[in-house]
């Protein structure tokens, strides 16, 4: 069975601090997908990040990135001189890849980290 | 514009009333999912389907039902809903399974309350 930890339930900075929000996954598949998702105050879930297994390369995007570890299992997510504007509940996710029945392409979410940037 | 729809997007109603929730999308896409949210608990798969005619359930069924007559929609039903019900909703959608496409589209959540 697949399963996701995001440990830390909330973690508040100030503003332009980098931080990093952890995301441990199980998996007995060899091929899966991580993904990343931001939920404002709004509610609706932003996509941020799709990740396959075979791709271990870390990625930036402007202020975000990424570090994928097989080895550890982890897809952690670091904002670089956070702004106020981040101020989320992040998602971390998991679906597997090869099975073509069952779950419908289902992913399985972390409980999440609230994520809190004062100025 | 590619997109997912859920109506109504709040909703306050009381126990035993039923109520549909309804999803559609525009992206021709197979896989349809229903989930929903709860503080510490993240997102939970309720059912999915992954054509026209085939649903299956997820991890947290119990109390809803669905139906897939057509590829665009697929409404959540809660024949007789209760206040542990109470939660926010989501619909997503994805195209069939391959080596490239395993993305996710959501609505935008449907927050529900039962009294």
């Amino acid at each position: 069975a697949q399963k996701v930890t995001q440990a830390q339930t909330e973690i508040s900075v100030v503003e332009k601090e980098d931080v990093t929000l952890d995301c441990v996954y199980e998996t007995r598949d060899t091929t899966y997908y991580l993904f990343w998702y931001k939920q404002p105050p709004s509610g609706e879930l932003v996509f941020l990040i799709r990740r396959n297994s075979f791709d271990e390369q870390n990625e930036i995007s402007g202020r975000y990135s990424w570090n994928f570890q097989k080895s550890t299992s982890s897809f952690n997510f670091t904002i670089t001189a956070s702004q106020v504007v981040d101020s989320a509940v992040y998602f971390c996710a998991l679906s597997e890849g090869e099975a073509l029945t069952g779950g419908g392409n289902k992913l399985t979410f972390g409980t999440g980290t609230q994520l809190k940037v004062e100025l | 514009e590619a997109q997912v729809t859920q109506n109504p997007r709040y909703l306050i109603t009381v126990t035993g009333k039923k109520l549909t929730v309804t999803c559609s999308q525009n992206m021709n896409h197979e896989y349809m999912s229903w989930y929903r949210q709860d503080p510490g608990l993240g997102l939970r798969q309720i059912y999915y389907s992954m054509n026209v005619e085939v649903t299956d359930k997820g991890d947290v069924p119990e109390g809803y039902k669905v139906s897939r007559k057509e590829k665009r929609n697929f409404p959540l039903i809660l024949e007789s809903p209760s206040p542990n019900q109470t939660s926010l909703y989501f619909c997503a959608s994805s195209k069939r399974r391959d080596s490239t496409h395993n993305e996710q589209f959501f609505g935008p959540g449907t927050r529900l309350t039962v009294l």
